[in-house]
């Protein structure tokens, strides 16, 4: 399977504890994004790398979180001293350096946190 | 305000049956637009595309209409499966001129049940 990855599927934890989810995106995309999608609601961009910058984050990433992409490769999103409200689906999507016109992002099949 | 907005927020059907979503926007300016589909548990999967020049574009049992004038779109949905009850995200890219970042804009989706 040559798709985005994303592991683990599930993660239940205690609230103030730390959690770190992974990203493999589709090998030579050197786009690489982090939504969270809570239930009944399309994805929330939280941020976005270009290679290994991070270009761009959103207002929803507290300093609680962190992402990296250390070698343009994969990608890790750290949750630091979750709430109960960080309880979500935690996607990543990855794309290739787009034309102006078409932007086609893959998706992983997500994270599932579950804060206690 | 960019903002995507879809209709309805759910809707049953009984397999064999026809049905048709709607999304309307105010994303400007406006890049492309993508229907997604999002199995539960899932990420989501593009079923089309359309650049504001396209005005129809058709997947097997999906067809998808833009009209870039009213900010307007809709997927029809023909001969519905078991398979396709899912939810139906749509999502409109966003360009700043000058740019090569893509911003996605999502709906909340439309929750389809088929029934047997």
């Amino acid at each position: 399977d040559t798709g985005v990855s994303q592991d683990p599927r599930h993660k239940i934890t205690k609230r103030g504890q730390n959690v770190t989810f992974r990203c493999d995106p589709i090998s030579e995309h050197n786009r690489l994004y982090w939504y969270r999608q809570t239930l009944g609601q399309g994805p929330e961009f939280l941020t976005y790398f270009q290679n290994e910058a991070q270009l761009e984050k959103s207002r929803l990433l507290s300093d609680r979180f962190s992402a990296e992409r250390p070698k343009g490769s994969f990608s890790t999103l750290e949750i630091q001293r979750t709430e109960q409200g960080d309880s979500a689906m935690y996607l990543c999507a990855s794309s290739s350096l787009p034309s102006f016109s078409y932007n086609e992002q893959f998706f992983g099949p997500g994270t599932r946190l579950t804060v206690l | 305000k960019n903002q995507v907005e879809q209709s309805p927020q759910s809707l049953i059907i009984l397999e064999g049956k026809n049905c048709t979503l709607q999304c309307n926007y105010t994303v400007s300016p406006f890049s492309n637009l993508r229907w997604y589909k999002q199995d539960t548990g899932r990420g989501p999967v593009s079923l089309t595309i359309m650049t504001f020049s396209e005005n129809t574009k058709s997947n097997g049992r999906y067809t998808a209409t833009l009209d870039a004038d009213t900010k307007q779109s809709s997927l029809h949905i023909t001969a519905s499966q078991l398979s396709d009850s899912a939810s139906y995200i749509c999502v409109v890219t966003h360009f700043d001129r000058g740019s090569t970042l893509g911003r996605l804009y999502f709906g909340r989706g439309t929750q389809l049940t088929v029934w047997p």
